[in-house]
């Protein structure tokens, strides 16, 4: 079946630059999501891209698409204290219309 | 006041209890979704309803009974539950089902943290 795979953990340095991957098994896909669950919150959408594209920027966020690979992944520059979240990687497959998630990576900020 | 909102926000029951989780929607979307969140885990669709109607109900034990009385509020009724099914749960809405013609962005309530002894 279709799988979202992810590492659970990131540690990165204030100020330093953040890249969070993400594996996807089904080429079908429609459009990738990146979504952002910060403490005692729901998740909230941080952004998305079409599966016809292979980046996209949007302030501090960069998205890179590799669709030979089935490879996502988020860069946060100049990471901040407020970035600290769990970051969830997120597929719509074309067959059914359901979002297929991956497990979350939390991101941890050292001083 | 949020888009969706859940309560209680957390509850303790014990395996023969029974109890509801509620969900209200304030962005007028036609689809609302039950998701339970284990940590460590990707999250598990539980079930979708369409303008009031089940569309979705993956394989969800009967202990789980949901109900969407219209648009806006989804209920999920809870019975004789396990300590497996001790979770975050999540209700989340979107303009139309997720996947078709628009971003399929969801819209998500902050959980209900349900403990079962």
């Amino acid at each position: 079946g279709e799988d979202v795979e992810q590492s659970l953990f990131l540690s990165v340095r204030e100020g330093d630059s953040s890249v969070i991957n993400c594996t996807y098994t089904d080429s079908s896909s429609t459009y990738l999501y990146w979504y952002k669950q910060e403490p005692g919150a729901g998740l909230q959408l941080l952004t998305y891209i079409f599966s016809n594209m292979d980046m996209k920027q949007d302030q501090r966020l960069t998205v890179l698409l590799n669709k030979k690979d089935k490879h996502l992944s988020l860069r946060i520059a100049d990471t901040q204290t407020g970035d600290s979240a769990i970051y969830f990687c997120a597929e719509t497959v074309a067959s059914n219309y359901q979002l297929i998630w991956g497990a979350g990576t939390k991101l941890i900020i050292k001083p | 006041e949020t888009g969706v909102t859940q309560t209680p926000r957390h509850l303790v029951m014990g395996m023969t209890n029974k109890k509801s989780l509620k969900c209200e929607q304030h962005l007028g979307h036609n689809a609302m979704y039950w998701y339970k969140q284990s940590a460590k885990k990707p999250l598990e669709l539980m079930f979708v309803y369409n303008f009031k109607e089940q569309t979705e109900n993956n394989s969800v034990p009967s202990r789980f009974s949901p109900e969407c009385p219209n648009s806006s509020h989804l209920f999920l009724h809870l019975h004789t539950l396990q300590p497996e099914d001790s979770a975050l749960y999540l209700c989340a809405s979107s303009q139309g089902l997720a996947g078709t013609s628009n971003t399929g962005e969801l819209f998500f309530g902050e959980g209900s943290r349900l403990t079962v002894l």
